[in-house]
């Protein structure tokens, strides 16, 4: 089972839809969950960090966190195009650890 | 945040030979984390530079393959050894700079190897 699973494939979102992306991972130890932005060819930056359950917004995003499922999401809200890119799910490695795992990513496009 | 840099930005090298890649910032870091992402993948951690002893590494990664150096607490380097076309991936330092894990990028060294 992989630490952290990114299923879904490309996701294209009309501009000023809701954009939504899911994350499980596998160590109910973790503590720490962020979500990533990166775009092509760039190295990824750090948009949202949620350590309990329940909803955190920031602006457009909102993560959603739910440890009883370990499962993470990220919502983007009013997309807009320059909202296209790859979205990275990362955990840490288990409880008091901090290194981290990251899912393979979710393309976002945002159609204008 | 810190600002992070790394050198050099891309290279392009000949399988066989070594290539030693530098991670900076601009103030003092308890962790730093080596990465690499390899085409069309995430990010898989390689290490963790610690300052002052032996770098820790992931399941995979061997020092002989990539030693790491972490002098003090601003800087660290990565060295891709007797380097394979394999080898070719973008290689990444971040840091943490808070006490709840957040890490942040430097921009990152494009390494092809032919």
């Amino acid at each position: 089972q992989k630490e952290v699973e990114q299923n879904s494939g490309p996701l294209s979102v009309p501009e000023g839809a809701i954009a939504s992306l899911n994350c499980t991972y596998s160590d109910r130890g973790s503590q720490s969950f962020f979500w990533y932005r990166q775009y092509s060819g760039k190295s990824p930056e750090l948009i949202m960090s949620i350590y309990s359950n329940g909803d955190k917004e920031d602006g457009r995003f909102t993560a959603q966190l739910n440890k009883a499922s370990q499962y993470v999401s990220l919502l983007i809200r009013d997309s807009q195009p320059s909202d296209s890119a790859t979205y990275l799910c990362a955990v840490n490695k288990g409880y008091g650890n901090n290194r981290l795992a990251f899912g393979k990513g979710n393309q976002v496009v945002v159609i204008p | 945040s810190a600002v992070i840099s790394q050198k050099p930005s891309r290279d392009i090298c000949q399988r066989g030979t070594s290539l030693t890649i530098q991670c900076q910032v601009d103030s003092q870091v308890t962790m730093m984390f080596w990465y690499r992402q390899q085409p069309g993948q995430s990010l898989t951690l390689i290490a963790t530079a610690n300052q002052g002893s032996e770098a820790t590494y992931e399941s995979g990664f061997v020092i002989d393959k990539f030693p790491i150096s972490r002098p003090n607490l601003t800087f660290s380097t990565l060295t891709v050894s007797n380097m394979s076309p394999e080898d070719s991936s973008i290689y990444l330092c971040s840091v943490e700079e808070t006490l709840y894990n957040e890490q942040f990028f430097g921009p990152g060294t494009r390494l092809t190897v032919l």
